[in-house]
């Protein structure tokens, strides 16, 4: 049973132009999402994070977008560049479940920029 | 990524063999979680432990793998007698004490059985 899902396994765009990757949740106690991003042999590292009282957080270049009535959430990297080229996973917890280090992480989406 | 610390980064065991890895954590932080990921999927989390004290381990398989983390030294994610299945890349994290903020992550132990 995946609680968190990532239906696009592939996504690519051109350079400067808009990224927008998409997740899924199920379980209604999910209430803090994180990003991460991916390279080839390396280790997940950690984007951006939004906690379920908000809708919007922003960072430089990159913002998550939260619907929690759709159970939706969304990355966007605004320009691409080909360094953003990597997999990325979306991740979930239930904060105020106290089970908050358990990240329930989707399948990932690997991101390809062309320049 | 350079903060958590995971050695080796390719071990390689033969069905049977015990496989031992290691994590260290970030400089303050005191909670570590491994984390299990198999071809073509996300992380799957198996365990959390603190200090000398095992706090979540609902994740791990329930024979041959075993965790902890000493009160001195790195924490150790121990797999005995290996299967094929057991091939997987295993990625530790650390988090400082308290709620909240990210998990980060080290670059992963990539186990193979033959």
């Amino acid at each position: 049973d995946q609680q968190v899902k990532q239906n696009s396994p592939s996504l690519s765009v051109q350079e400067g132009r808009i990224s927008i990757l998409n997740c899924d949740y199920t379980n209604s106690m999910f209430d803090y999402f994180l990003w991460y991003k991916k390279y080839p042999a390396e280790g997940p590292t950690f984007l951006i994070s939004i906690s379920s009282i908000k809708d919007k957080n922003e960072d430089g270049r990159f913002t998550v977008f939260l619907n929690k009535s759709a159970k939706h959430l969304s990355l966007h990297i605004v320009p691409s560049q080909p360094g953003d080229s990597a997999v990325y996973f979306c991740a979930a917890s239930a904060l105020s479940g106290g089970s908050n280090y358990k990240l329930t992480f989707g399948k990932g989406t690997l991101l390809t920029v062309n320049p | 990524n350079a903060g958590v610390m995971q050695n080796p980064r390719h071990l390689v065991r033969r069905r049977g063999q015990e496989a031992r890895l290691r994590c260290s954590p970030m400089k303050g932080h005191s909670h570590v979680y491994w984390y299990r990921q198999l071809p073509e999927e996300g992380l799957k989390f198996m365990v959390y432990l603190q200090k000398e004290n095992i706090i979540d381990e609902s994740g791990m398989p329930k024979e041959r793998f075993s965790a902890e983390f000493p009160k001195e030294g790195p924490s150790i994610l121990r797999i005995q007698q290996v299967v094929r299945g057991d091939s997987a890349a295993y990625f530790c994290a650390s988090s400082p004490p308290g709620q909240g903020g990210p998990q980060h992550f080290g670059d992963g132990t990539r186990l193979s059985i033959l």
